[in-house]
């Protein structure tokens, strides 16, 4: 069974930082893409950074582009998302998510990790 | 940028009926389109992906079609378990940037 288990969310000052961590589990991690998507509480799903299967290649949405820094690590199943310099709007449940189906559409979750940026 | 634009944000249908929800791309994502449910406090479940093809698990009831700009995600007689927001994703662009759609509710009438 494919798990996805995100941890490191909580209450941040702005200017904080935070690293999130996902730990994968029943399939092989290395091979795929991970990505992460936020959701502010009571909106809508927003794409937020993504890696290719080996850590060579990532992608951001330029909200977050010079602030987060995504990274795996694939002999430990995780992925990270290094979040720097956080504002206010970056308060959302941030997700973990994989494609393992060859396409860019997310086929496994993560429950979600909440974090607040606020003093 | 691709701009995904869902229609209509709320949608009341009662039990057993047909739901139409509708998903517009600013410009041709091709067939590189998905759809995605989620229900209060649970993550998003992919539902279809190119744009007609049904994820592992989901019941035939859930279809998808369209084309380039214009989508469409059919719940042929709604149960009570399909009660939820709906988003559209696009994947169609490079490098890597997902969009998704701001979501269509879907509530008891």
């Amino acid at each position: 069974e494919v798990q996805l288990v995100e941890s490191g969310g909580g209450l941040v000052q702005p200017g904080g930082s935070l690293r999130l961590s996902c730990a994968a589990s029943g399939f092989t991690f290395s091979s795929y893409w991970m990505h992460w998507v936020r959701q502010a509480p009571g909106k809508g799903l927003v794409w937020v950074s993504r890696i290719n299967s080996d850590g060579s290649s990532t992608s951001y949405a330029d909200s977050v582009k010079g602030r987060f820094t995504i990274s795996r690590d694939n002999a430990k199943n995780t992925l990270y998302l290094q979040m720097n310099s956080l504002r206010a709007e970056d308060t959302a449940v941030y997700y973990c998510a994989t494609q393992t189906l060859g396409i860019r559409c997310l086929d496994y979750w993560g429950q979600g990790t909440l974090v607040t940026v606020s003093s | 940028e691709i701009v995904m634009t869902q229609s209509p944000a709320t949608l009341s249908v009662s039990p057993g009926e047909r739901a139409t929800l509708s998903c517009r791309a600013s410009q041709s994502v091709s067939s590189n389109l998905a759809w995605y449910q989620q229900k209060p406090g649970q993550a998003p479940r992919l539902l279809i992906y190119g744009a007609s093809t049904r994820a592992t698990g989901i019941p035939a009831r859930f279809s998808g079609s369209g084309s380039g700009t214009e989508f469409t995600l059919t719940i042929s007689s709604l149960q009570s378990e399909d009660f939820a927001v709906y988003y559209c994703q696009q994947y169609n662009n490079w490098p890597p940037k997902l969009t998704f759609g701001g979501g269509t509710k879907v509530e008891i009438k």
